[in-house]
């Protein structure tokens, strides 16, 4: 089982919609979760960050941290073209490490 | 600004010529990595190091040095580079391992080829 999983992809939404993205991770101590989102071919720079349960909002973002059922997911309102992009979860806690998922493509169309 | 710098950005070598690619960041991280990129493979760690002269290998570590004299630098070395090391390389930093929200600062990246 990986450590941290994700759906390839790619997941499309239309312009306007919501897209919902998912990362399920294997390590029970893991304790802060983010999201970096990472353009073809650039470096990943980080979206969203989350450490306890529940949901956390920034501005068009809004990231959800599960514990018990170990998942995180990130959900981005009204989508836009420019945000087509791969989406990566990371995960620290046991081990000194940030791991990542392999990523969700994203392809928001007109 | 704060900033992780990689260089090069793009470089293209021949087997078993002996190659550095140099990290540097500018924010008194304690925590530094390289990270190779693969399709299909994701972000997965070469090297970590805690702190100066603090090194460990990460999931991947074969065929790879790296050191750690000084705080903001850590090159990444490749002894006798192969084909299969061709890839996307990334440092990245972090404040620390061990607290909460020490989330990673990336290098712009080196592509590197190996013919």
């Amino acid at each position: 089982q990986k450590e941290v999983e994700q759906n390839s992809g790619p997941l499309s939404v239309p312009e306007g919609a919501i897209a919902s993205l998912n990362c399920t991770y294997s390590d029970r101590v893991s304790q802060s979760f983010f999201w970096y989102r990472q353009y073809s071919g650039k470096s990943p720079e980080l979206i969203m960050s989350i450490y306890s349960n529940g949901d956390k909002e920034d501005g068009r973002f809004t990231a959800q941290l599960n514990k018990a059922s170990q998942y995180v997911s990130l959900l981005i309102r009204d989508s836009q073209p420019s945000d087509s992009a791969t989406y990566l979860c990371a995960v620290t806690g046991g081990g000194n490490k940030l791991t990542f998922g392999t990523g969700t493509q994203l392809k928001v169309e007109l | 600004e704060a900033q992780v710098t990689q260089n090069p950005r793009y470089l293209i070598t021949v087997t078993g010529k002996k190659l550095t690619v140099t990290c540097s960041q500018n924010m008194n991280h304690e925590y530094m990595s390289w990270y190779r990129q693969d399709p299909g493979l994701g972000l997965r760690q070469i090297y970590y190091s805690m702190n100066v002269e603090v090194t460990d290998k990460g999931d991947v570590p074969e065929g790879y040095k790296v050191s750690r004299k000084e705080k903001r630098n850590f090159p990444l070395i490749l002894e006798s580079p192969s084909p299969n090391q061709t890839s996307l390389y990334f440092c990245a930093s972090s404040l620390s391992m061990w607290r909460l929200g020490t989330e990673a600062f990336f290098g712009q990246g080196t592509r590197l080829t190996v013919v």
